[in-house]
């Protein structure tokens, strides 16, 4: 069964330092999509960023860029130059074109001024 | 920007009593989720919906729970009998296309609190 495992339930950075996220999962599937869910208090989750598993080419959105490393089944997210609007839950998930989601437990992102 | 809304943004309510949660779902929109998170669990998916269908359902999808797209804009999730293990935050999804690493939408999620 495919799983998505968070290891960190929080994390601190400095505002304008850079963060990593980090994301395992488990899968038996070659074709699959792994997404960057953010969730700031009381507020839905957005979309942070999404990468396709047969590429290659990490994928980057402004401060947001992953580290997909396919073989190690690992998924990171780096924000850059923090911001205090970045402070939120950090949803990691996977799906393999199914109609469902698999969620990691969340971390927490707490940034300081 | 268009966005998935959610009433009522909590709920309380007595074992055994009914629930419906209301989601409207982003309206060019074909494909709908429903997804819950018991307090510091995984968000887990519950059911998908299509065409007025069940497309999928998980195995916490019993037959307490159903869906419903009453309208053209609405899509509710109901509880019949609700237990102390409802109690979750229950968020609603919905996505353009289907699969393929289709991005979903979510809502902002309905607290749901069974006493």
């Amino acid at each position: 069964a495919q799983t998505v495992t968070q290891s960190q339930p929080e994390m601190s950075v400095q505002e304008a330092e850079t963060v990593t996220l980090s994301c395992t999962y488990d899968t038996s599937e070659s074709d699959y999509y792994l997404f960057w869910y953010k969730q700031p208090p009381s507020r839905q989750m957005i979309l942070v960023i999404r990468q396709e598993a047969y590429k290659q080419q990490n994928a980057t959105e402004n401060r947001f860029s992953v580290n997909f490393q396919k073989a190690a089944k690992s998924f990171s997210l780096k924000i850059s130059d923090s911001q205090l609007g970045d402070a939120a839950m950090y949803f990691c998930a996977y799906t393999s074109g199914t109609y469902k989601y698999i969620f990691g437990t969340g971390t927490r992102l707490k940034v300081l001024a | 920007e268009p966005e998935v809304t959610q009433t009522p943004s909590h709920q309380v309510t007595q074992m055994g009593q009914e629930v419906i949660l209301r989601c409207v779902p982003i309206s060019n929109h074909l494909y709908f989720y429903w997804y819950r998170q018991i307090l510091g669990q995984k968000v887990e998916f519950l059911v998908s919906f299509y065409n007025n269908e069940i497309s999928e359902k998980s195995e916490i999808f019993d037959d307490q729970f159903s869906v419903e797209r009453p309208d053209g804009s609405n899509f509710t999730l109901k509880i019949r009998s609700t237990k102390l293990e409802d109690s979750a935050m229950y968020f609603c999804a919905s996505s353009e296309l289907r699969g393929g690493g289709e991005t979903q939408y979510f809502g902002p999620g309905t607290r749901l609190l069974v006493l």
